[in-house]
């Protein structure tokens, strides 16, 4: 199975920086790798799909980027409204694979 | 507008059945796979099984493989989870997922709000 190693677990940042959230896959997942972003209490929501496609109505503020096994997903300047779980997701192979998850908060 | 509505959790004894459905609308069920996922509760995401969209190729992850059967019924907008031998470490919230293209059953684009199953004695 691919393991998907996603760093950091938990991050503070303040509104209007910039923030990365890694995600390494054990092997090679070209560019199969999904963002999504979870609030408290609701369904995960997809974000970035296919490493760098942004999903419809996201705000442009995210975007991801990166191929094989090392992905990034990057929030330009942090908004309120980013609070939440961030997780990765490799489809390339069976079985689907998720991260362990990022809580991002407002410092 | 997609809406996908899932049922039939509960709280069950160890080593019981239960039934999940999600029922699908706003969108042409026949044309997508499908999938389910799940969360236990204050844990992460764990992808569980995926159906084709003429049930011609199913997936499960190994830790429900030969427990829970996953199926749909097309005329019925309907999909399905059986599971069975149902372990407390099958707590969780079960939610059903679109993919966004037709072609595959990833990326999961839409999402129903999920089912809570709770096995306890």
């Amino acid at each position: 199975d691919i393991q998907m190693t996603q760093s950091p677990s938990f991050l503070s940042a303040s509104v209007g920086d910039r923030v990365t959230i890694n995600c390494k896959a054990s092997q090679n997942i070209n560019r199969y790798l999904n963002w999504y972003q979870q609030k408290l209490g609701e369904a995960p929501k997809l974000l970035i799909y296919n490493a760098n496609s942004l999903q419809t109505g996201i705000p442009s503020r995210f975007s991801g980027s990166g191929s094989g096994t090392d992905f990034t997903l990057t929030i330009s300047s942090l908004q309120p409204e980013d609070v939440a779980t961030y997780f990765c997701l490799q489809h390339n192979s069976w079985p689907f694979t998720f991260g362990s998850g990022t809580k991002l908060e407002i410092k | 507008e997609v809406q996908l509505v899932e049922s039939g959790g509960g709280l069950v004894q160890p080593g019981r059945s239960l039934k999940l459905s999600c029922l699908a609308s706003g969108f042409t069920f026949s044309n997508y796979g499908m999938n389910w996922i799940r969360q236990a509760p204050g844990k992460g995401l764990e992808w569980v099984a995926s159906i084709s969209s003429s049930s011609s190729y199913i997936y499960y992850a190994d830790t429900v493989k030969g427990r829970f059967t996953i199926s749909r019924d097309n005329a019925k907008n309907t999909l399905y989870l059986q599971m069975t031998s149902l372990r407390s470490e099958d707590t969780a919230l079960y939610y059903c997922a679109r993919p966004k293209f037709l072609t595959t059953v990833a990326p999961f684009a839409y999402w129903g709000q999920g089912t809570l199953v709770t096995v306890s004695s």
